[in-house]
């Protein structure tokens, strides 16, 4: 059963504009959710993370939103760069036995 | 990638041969994490190990294939009598700590490994 799904396997999005990406989740006990960032033939990056105690968590031009009734989480990129354009995982993180499931990625393409 | 070391990074195999993958973890971190990523596919998690343990082995294919993370040495992730299905990217993640809520604990991924099965 997957944990998470992130509905969208692209994006894109014209240089300058705002890059949403949706991430939506089935366990509440999730204390942490996790984005990665990942281009090809590279590892994924860390990218923001929120608490699950927060609704939204901004570290320059990314921010995340946590919607917990809706168990929905999202993350904006404004404005959006062509260097943005990557695979974007969201992840939770949580108490049951260590593993993070990452969703299936969204890829964003953002044009010059 | 903040200092997880995976080698090798590009690994061919004929089928039916063993694959052995290598992951260093960044210094001090004793949690190991390997992660699959199949061709047009996210990454799916395989195994949580910690020093000599494996915490969590759900998401590894219960036939072909192990993972060890002895007290010395790196942690090894290894493939019996590949087939062509196995070609996959396969990453490892290390922590300093496990996933107990700790704030701002996060995982650092390695480059990752490309398994090629001919």
């Amino acid at each position: 059963d997957q944990q998470v799904k992130q509905n969208s396997p692209s994006l894109s999005v014209q240089e300058g504009r705002i890059s949403i990406l949706n991430c939506d989740y089935t366990n509440s006990m999730f204390d942490y959710f996790l984005w990665y960032k990942k281009y090809p033939a590279e590892g994924p990056t860390f990218l923001i993370s929120i608490s699950s105690i927060k609704d939204k968590n901004e570290d320059g031009r990314f921010t995340v939103f946590l919607n917990k009734s809706a168990k929905h989480l999202s993350l904006h990129i404004v404005p959006s760069q062509p260097g943005d354009s990557a695979v974007y995982f969201c992840a939770p993180w949580g108490t049951n036995a260590g593993k993070s499931t990452f969703g299936d990625g969204t890829t964003l393409t953002v044009k010059p | 990638n903040a200092g997880v070391m995976q080698n090798p990074r590009h690994l061919v195999r004929r089928r039916g041969q063993e694959a052995r993958l290598r992951c260093s973890p960044m210094k001090g971190h004793s949690h190991v994490y390997w992660y699959r990523q199949l061709p047009e596919e996210g990454l799916k998690f395989m195994v949580y190990l910690q020093k000599e343990n494996i915490i969590d082995e759900s998401g590894m294919p219960k036939e072909r294939f192990s993972a060890e993370f002895p007290k010395e040495g790196p942690s090894i992730l290894r493939i019996q009598q590949v087939v062509r299905g196995d070609s996959a990217a396969y990453f490892c993640a290390s922590s300093l700590a496990g996933t107990g809520g700790i704030a701002g604990n996060t995982i650092y991924f390695g480059e990752g490994s490309w398994l090629t099965v001919v």
